[in-house]
């Protein structure tokens, strides 16, 4: 049973379009975090909340705690944002501070 | 620039050997993780530190090594006894428990041949 889930797994966009991933999730949880990865590897934190929503340039995060579910935006969408983009929680019960991670859903923005 | 640095960032060993994979930090961060990565799955904790001379293991800690001598270093040792080590592997860190941001460094693809 996987405790975080994330859809779509994949996802083809075409530069200007809204874009929306989606992650579900199923333990209590004190925050959320997306998280961006890179072809190179590294992962690069994006947002973390743990209500409502929060903007940063063309990029939206929105948390519903009631429902267990985020949503991650991009608005006019850019071949550069192509990455594999994660979800992750911070269970409340699990190990000290760890997160629990989403199988992540692999973007790509073509020109 | 404060960061999280690993070394090296690929890695080749032959079966049977044990490798260390350096993770350092100068954020000084109370907390340290060690992740694993394989293709489809999502990250899966191997061990933590929440302070120093102090670590704990993770759910896939077997065949795994680590120490915390020092804050702001965190090595990883695979050992011989990992039955698969091939993978990628993520080191991170945060400033505490409570809900704080987590840093990651880029990671290290080990390779056993």
């Amino acid at each position: 049973k996987n405790e975080v889930e994330q859809s779509p797994q994949n996802l083809t966009a075409q530069e200007g379009e809204f874009i929306t991933i989606n992650c579900s999730y199923s333990v209590g949880i004190s925050a959320l975090h997306w998280l961006q990865q890179h072809p190179g590897g590294g992962i690069v934190s994006l947002f973390m909340l743990s209500s409502g929503k929060k903007k940063h340039g063309r990029l939206i995060a929105t948390i519903n705690i009631q429902e267990k579910h985020s949503s991650l935006h991009i608005t006019a969408s850019h071949p550069r944002d192509s990455a594999v983009y994660i979800c992750a929680v911070r269970d409340y019960g699990g190990s000290q501070g760890n997160l629990i991670f989403g199988k992540g859903t692999k973007l790509s923005v073509k020109p | 620039d404060g960061g999280i640095t690993q070394s090296p960032k690929y890695l080749f060993r032959k079966e049977g050997q044990n490798v260390t994979l350096s993770c350092e930090q100068n954020l000084n961060h109370d907390a340290m993780y060690w992740y694993r990565q394989d293709p489809g799955q999502g990250l899966r904790l191997i061990y933590y530190s929440q302070i120093v001379n102090d670590f704990q293991k993770g759910d896939i800690a077997e065949g795994y090594s680590v120490s915390r001598e020092k804050k702001e270093s965190f090595p990883l040792t695979v050992t011989s006894a990992q039955k698969n080590p091939t993978a990628f592997y993520l080191c991170a860190s945060r400033a505490g428990l409570l809900n704080t941001e987590a840093f990651f460094g880029q990671g290290t693809r080990l390779t056993v041949v």
